[in-house]
């Protein structure tokens, strides 16, 4: 079994609707992350979480809101989904080790907003 | 600004071949550094980390080094491998209040049978 998920995996949507993203680890893990990746612009982050009492914010925030239900789980929202936030979302947790905190990504989710 | 480059953006070698990429960032006072791999369409797999005290990594047939001071990763591959083609990706870790990655945009790399 896949040690961090994604759902849905694809997921087609129109201008305006709420949409929500999942993720799901069984690594343990503290942190969780949400990037995305654009064609040209590379993996950016949108928000973070430490742990289950701590949301921060990223460098493209905007237009997203998250919540961490428990360690396993954090979920990412769209209230308003605009055709610009069409892109590749990922994923990703990594322990609080110190200089080894590796991240491991989920298989992440392509949205597409019309 | 923490930027992390990495040239080439594209690179094609037949088969058999060694061949490195590279990647650099604009500040020195990493955490760790990162290296990923990425097939098309797909996530990210992660290949290699340097903690900002070390100077390299090994792998199997990847080899990762690590120079802070010229702030500079080089990811070696040694007898290239079809399978081997991928899109790369660097990314820094700054740590502290962070503990998110900064990424390159990748090395796509073709290795011709």
């Amino acid at each position: 079994d896949a040690d961090v998920t994604q759902t849905p995996r694809n997921r087609i949507t129109k201008t305006g609707k709420r949409i929500m993203l999942e993720c799901s680890q069984t690594k343990g893990h503290d942190r969780m992350y949400w990037y995305r990746q654009d064609p040209g612009l590379g993996l950016r982050l949108i928000y973070y979480s430490f742990d289950v009492k701590d949301i921060n914010k990223g460098e493209i925030s905007d237009g997203y809101s998250v919540s961490r239900q428990a360690q396993a789980k954090f979920s990412l929202s769209l209230e308003s989904a605009i055709p610009n936030q069409t892109a590749l979302y990922f994923c990703a947790t990594s322990a609080n080790r110190g200089y080894n905190n590796e991240q491991f990504f989920g298989p992440g989710t392509r949205l597409t907003v019309l | 600004k923490q930027e992390v480059t990495q040239i080439p953006a594209a690179l094609s070698v037949p088969e058999g071949e060694n061949l490195v990429l590279n990647c650099s960032f604009t500040d020195s006072a990493i955490y760790n550094l990162q290296w990923f791999r990425q097939d098309p369409g797909k996530g990210l797999t992660s290949l290699l980390l340097i903690q900002s005290s070390q100077r390299e990594q090994t792998s199997g047939r990847l080899n990762a080094s690590l120079d802070k001071s010229s702030g500079r990763s080089t990811l070696y591959i040694a007898a290239s491998q079809p399978g081997d083609s991928a899109t790369y990706l660097c990314a820094v870790c700054y740590g502290g209040s962070q503990g998110n990655l900064i990424f390159g945009k990748g090395t796509k790399l073709s290795v011709k049978p």
